[in-house]
């Protein structure tokens, strides 16, 4: 079955770095990459995400890579501010339902 | 617009005790429904999914049973709780058609088993 790596499991920069988070998954058949951000005590709530016939994609200070060859995804996020701060969730599709990575705890410093 | 409701928000229950939460969602026919466990506030285990009326999944075996009494409802039981089950339940919401499936969760319950 599908298993998606997410590394780094926890991550502190200063505002106004970037950060990137990075998954690989195994099932060549996923087809669809979304991004969960959760604050302390929330839902998890969907802010990117990104189809296989799709490289990249933007939304302001967030975009998302994929290599479908290599297998592996990413979320970077520029220009950090301290409410960025987080859990954020990789996940790719498998038949009808998604299989999440671990997660990163993403610490922005003022 | 599409909304979910989880209740209860918080449960507190002694070990054996049974369980039930109910997940409903509004503004969308025939979802694909999903249960969550999120223990230690991190990692989101799948427990069940259903794609129709009846029709239910399981992904780990263990204390947990769940069912789909109506389209739009989905609800999660225990005969009898053990410690290990407390945790944050989400329940999440797809739409099937295309292939792509954009989830949406509910609030969550939190559930403490003392």
């Amino acid at each position: 079955g599908e298993n998606v790596e997410q590394h780094p499991s926890t991550l502190s920069v200063q505002e106004g770095d970037s950060a990137v988070i990075k998954c690989t998954y195994s099932d060549s058949a996923s087809n669809y990459f979304p991004w969960y951000k959760q604050e302390l005590g929330k839902r998890p709530q969907l802010i990117i995400d990104i189809r296989s016939n799709v490289g990249e994609k933007k939304d302001q200070r967030i975009a998302v890579t994929l290599n479908k060859t290599a297998k592996h995804f990413s979320l970077h996020i520029t220009e950090t501010q301290p409410e960025d701060s987080a859990v954020y969730f990789c996940a790719a599709s498998m038949v009808g339902k998604l299989i999440f990575g671990q997660g990163t705890e993403l610490s922005v410093k003022p | 617009s599409q909304t979910i409701h989880q209740w209860p928000a918080t449960l507190v229950q002694p070990v054996g005790s049974p369980l039930s939460l109910e997940c409903t969602v509004e503004g969308t026919s025939n979802p694909n429904l999903y249960w969550y466990r999120q223990a230690a506030g991190r990692g989101l285990q799948l427990l069940f999914y259903s794609v129709g009326i009846g029709q239910i999944s399981s992904e780990v075996p263990q204390n947990l049973s769940a069912s789909r009494p109506q389209d739009r409802q989905f609800i999660l039981s225990s005969k009898k709780l053990l410690l290990s089950d407390s945790g944050f339940y989400l329940c999440a919401w797809s739409v099937r058609p295309g292939g792509v499936y954009e989830q949406y969760f509910g609030p969550g319950t939190r559930l403490t088993v003392t």
